[in-house]
């Protein structure tokens, strides 16, 4: 069965600390792997998307890693900021290697993170 | 502005109202899909959409309908609400194989 499973499921961290969130997956065929951030009342917002080949990409103080051999993936976040605060979301990819618009989207429940001044 | 536009954001109804929950994009993105939102369940696809005329059932489609007459426009629709629809949904759209950009939700609630 096609899942994701994502830790922990809520995190505390005071401003300015670095925090990591995890991601196991068991998808099959495994296309690409993406993370969003989802704040309060709004809807997802793409942080990275990652291929097979790729096992690590930042965008800003976000820095998502893969490990295909052990299905895992972290988010990263440096030196975080109040507005961090929201839930962070993997989604994987389950189909053609090309990521094809008919691949399946298996979804985790995401982390919710709280960041304190 | 590149968006994903959704209304009503907010709605609060009866069992058995037929009720529509209108999605527009102005990206001219082929794909577009509906999402419901619940706690500790995460987003759980109800429909997608790989181009005009063309809709597919996603995992959790009963009890609601779509149509895509236009690339830009994909209503969900539900013709006989039940109480165990009150969730959160959410609109998305991408060009084939790009994440998604979403829309804010739509927070619905069926007494």
């Amino acid at each position: 069965k096609n899942q994701v499973e994502q830790s922990p499921q809520s995190l505390i961290i005071l401003e300015g600390k670095n925090c990591t969130l995890q991601c196991n997956y068991t998808v099959s065929p495994f296309s690409n792997l993406r993370w969003y951030k989802q704040d309060t009342g709004r809807g997802p917002v793409s942080l990275t998307i990652m291929t097979f080949s790729e096992n690590t990409k930042s965008n800003g103080r976000y820095t998502a890693t893969l490990d295909a051999d052990t299905k895992q993936s972290s988010l990263h976040i440096t030196a975080s900021q109040l507005s961090d605060s929201a839930s962070y979301i993997c989604v994987v990819s389950a189909g053609l290697r090309g990521g094809g618009a008919t691949n399946k989207l298996i979804f985790g429940t995401g982390t919710l993170l709280a960041v304190q001044p | 502005e590149a968006q994903v536009t959704q209304n009503p954001r907010y709605l609060i109804t009866v069992t058995g109202k037929k009720l529509t929950v209108t999605c527009s994009q102005n990206m001219n993105h082929e794909y577009m899909s509906w999402y419901r939102q619940d706690p500790g369940l995460g987003l759980r696809q109800i429909y997608y959409s790989m181009n005009v005329e063309v809709t597919d059932k996603g995992d959790v489609p009963e009890g609601y309908k779509v149509s895509r007459k236009e690339k830009r426009n994909f209503p969900l629709i539900l013709e006989s609400p039940s109480p165990n629809q009150t969730s959160l949904y959410f609109c998305a759209s991408s060009l084939l194989g790009q994440p998604q950009h979403f829309g804010d939700g739509t927070r619905l609630s069926i007494l």
